[in-house]
């Protein structure tokens, strides 16, 4: 079956400081891939997604490539700030067995952003 | 405003004593799921439902029941629950649950069974 694979956390960078969360996964097929946050106390919120292999997606300073070739689908951002702290989660969208489109989501992975 | 609800936000109940958690979206979505979100496990599938009347087990369906009467609203009902059901609960939709749609999520629902 589709799994995903996140980095452990927590991370804790210090503001200004460079972001990397890792993702990779496997699936069948092409699936579409997506990072969610989740600021404490709420529920996930999309953060940006692609949906081909080399798409890149974009949002609040933050980026992720889709790499087809190492299946990967990594989290970074130039410089982080304080509100960035929140619980990161990698996830993808496939088609599982029955023809139905299934997400999978990684552990997540808490990123603690100090001033 | 688009968004989905859940009520309640927080539940402590105890072993045994059926209890039924909300979820009401305002957006007209088709594709309904409810997960469980457990330290170190991430988010697992429960339940999802495709349509009105059309529901079907996810990851981990053990000791849960919904049932989707309504477009916007789906319920998730545990008959009798247990201590390893304590958890953090969100219920999300999608206008279609095709490959690329987005899931919106509600604010969740934190149950404690003692």
């Amino acid at each position: 079956g589709n799994s995903v694979t996140q980095m452990e956390g927590p991370v804790t960078l210090s503001e200004e400081a460079f972001l990397t969360i890792n993702c990779t996964y496997t699936a069948t097929g092409y699936p579409s891939l997506f990072w969610y946050v989740q600021y404490p106390g709420e529920g996930l919120q999309l953060l940006l997604k692609a949906t081909k292999a080399d798409d890149k997606g974009s949002n609040k300073g933050f980026e992720a490539t889709y790499r087809k070739e190492t299946t990967s689908f990594h989290l970074e951002k130039g410089s982080v700030q304080v509100s960035d702290s929140a619980v990161y989660f990698c996830a993808l969208s496939g088609w599982d067995s029955g023809g139905y489109q299934k997400v999978t989501f990684g552990t997540g992975t808490k990123l603690q952003v100090i001033p | 405003e688009a968004q989905v609800t859940q009520n309640p936000r927080y539940l402590i109940t105890v072993t045994g004593k059926k209890l039924t958690v909300t979820c009401s979206q305002n957006m007209n979505h088709e594709y309904m799921s409810w997960y469980r979100q457990d330290p170190g496990l991430g988010l697992r599938q429960i339940y999802y439902s495709m349509n009105v009347e059309v529901t079907d087990k996810g990851d981990v369906p053990e000791g849960y029941k919904v049932s989707r009467k309504e477009k916007r609203n789906f319920p998730l009902i545990l008959e009798s629950p247990s201590p390893n059901q304590t958890s953090l609960y969100f219920c999300a939709s999608t206008y279609r649950g095709g490959s690329t749609d987005t899931q919106y999520f509600g604010p969740g629902t934190r149950l404690t069974v003692l």
